[in-house]
């Protein structure tokens, strides 16, 4: 079946470390792979996407790569602010599913940024 | 204001109660979603609404009910709430770019936490 997984959390960083959160997949295909970004006290937002092999969404100075030799789709950012601190989703919609526009969620990770 | 908005965001009832989940959007998207999240699990589907007269079973349907009662509105129902339906509930939104196909992106609410005792 389809799955996500997200490294485990959370993940707490310096003010202008380097970040990365580690995601994998499972999928038949050539799924499309998410980013969501949630906010304390909000709903989830898209970060960035890719829909295709090799692929880079990038968004806020967030990147992530769609490499499909090794299924992953790992979140980084150079120089990580306060105003970062957040939970990370990876998702994915499964290729040829479309017509249920259902994504698959990561369990997330947390990001906590200190001064 | 919020493009889509649910009601209640905070509610805390006791087992066996009846309770709805209110969502409505300005965005004008087709499709309407109902998700919950808890602590470690991520999001999980519970519906899916592609119109007004389309709604389909997500993973975690069981008790839950919804109803499409126009484009912009999609509610959840627990006919009986239990604990273990103790949850953070989203509602979120797309808009089709064909007939039956999807961009991937969705729109969320702000969420509607809800314990029941």
């Amino acid at each position: 079946g389809n799955s996500v997984t997200q490294m485990e959390g959370p993940v707490t960083l310096s003010e202008e470390a380097f970040l990365t959160i580690n995601c994998t997949y499972t999928a038949t295909g050539y799924p499309s792979l998410f980013w969501y970004v949630q906010y304390p006290g909000e709903g989830l937002q898209l970060l960035l996407k890719a829909t295709k092999a090799d692929d880079k969404g990038s968004n806020k100075g967030f990147e992530a790569t769609y490499r499909k030799e090794t299924t992953s789709f790992h979140l980084e950012k150079g120089s990580v602010q306060v105003s970062d601190s957040a939970v990370y989703f990876c998702a994915l919609t499964p290729y040829g599913s479309s017509n249920t526009g259902k994504l698959i969620f990561g369990q997330g990770t947390t990001l906590q940024v200190k001064p | 204001d919020a493009d889509v908005t649910q009601t209640p965001r905070n509610r805390i009832t006791k087992t066996g109660k009846r309770i709805m989940l209110e969502c409505s959007q300005t965005k004008g998207h087709d499709r309407m979603y109902w998700y919950r999240q808890d602590p470690g699990l991520g999001l999980r589907l519970i519906y899916y609404s592609f119109d007004v007269k389309d709604i389909n079973k997500g993973e975690i349907s069981d008790g839950y009910s919804v109803s499409r009662q126009a484009q912009a509105k999609f509610s959840l129902s627990l006919e009986s709430a239990i604990p273990n339906q103790t949850a953070l509930y989203f509602c979120a939104t797309s808009q089709s770019i064909a007939p039956r196909a999807n961009t991937g992106e969705l729109f969320f609410g702000e969420g509607s936490r809800l314990t029941v005792l």
